[in-house]
């Protein structure tokens, strides 16, 4: 059974500064993984998604590596800004169901401080 | 584009009493999925549609969960009746449907959340 971590699970940095957020799964077969963000209140607002060819994908000051062969993905944000806090999720696709189904981790809560 | 909209946002009732949540997926969009959101928790896919065929609602507690896709595009979830245990956010979201379904984005709405008293 396909597992999801994410560690840590609460993460505190002051702006500018690179966030580092990681997420590893236990099984390599997946057809893609996507990170998400969510505000208090609202629902999931897709980031980026990553295929399962792909080792990474950018957009902005977003860039998210995936290593299939280690069950890693990692997300970066570079320059953060206050705006940058919110609980980040990731969610993989599991190649055992063929209609799309996503796993997720539990999530980083993300704390940017002026 | 107009998003994944849900009804209500906020919902309060007492254990045992029913509670229906109604989704409107995106234009176009014939992949339609419920999660249920535990405070601290990912979200745990409860029921996912295609057009308006069930093709996996293994997490779904059948005994007091039920939900509908009329005619392929609204779905409405149910509980009936609830549990303190129920108390969580409820999200529903949408992809396209191609050959290639398990590569497609999928796109959250806003969520109801759910609180048994």
């Amino acid at each position: 059974k396909q597992e999801v971590t994410q560690i840590p699970a609460a993460l505190s940095v002051p702006e500018g500064e690179n966030l580092v957020l990681n997420c590893s799964f236990t099984d390599s077969a997946i057809y893609n993984l996507q990170w998400f963000r969510q505000d208090p209140g609202k629902g999931l607002t897709s980031l980026l998604l990553i295929q399962s060819s792909q080792r990474e994908q950018t957009s902005g000051r977003l860039n998210a590596s995936l290593d299939k062969s280690s069950g890693r993905s990692t997300l970066y944000i570079a320059a953060s800004q206050p705006g940058d806090s919110a609980t980040y999720l990731c969610a993989v696709a599991p190649r055992t169901d063929s209609w799309g189904k996503l796993q997720f981790g539990a999530g980083t809560q993300v704390v940017v401080t002026p | 584009e107009a998003g994944v909209a849900q009804s209500p946002r906020y919902k309060i009732i007492e254990k045992r009493q029913s509670v229906a949540f109604w989704c409107n997926p995106i234009s176009g969009h014939a992949t339609l999925y419920w999660y249920q959101q535990i405070l601290g928790q990912g979200p745990k896919l409860l029921i996912q549609f295609q057009n308006n065929g069930v093709v996996d609602d293994s997490q779904l507690p059948k005994d007091r969960f039920s939900a509908e896709r009329l005619k392929g595009v609204d779905s409405t979830l149910k509980i009936q009746p609830a549990k303190l245990e129920d108390s969580a956010v409820y999200l529903c979201a949408s992809s396209l449907d191609s050959l290639a379904r398990a590569s497609y984005e999928q796109y959250f709405g806003p969520g109801t959340r759910l609180t048994v008293t």
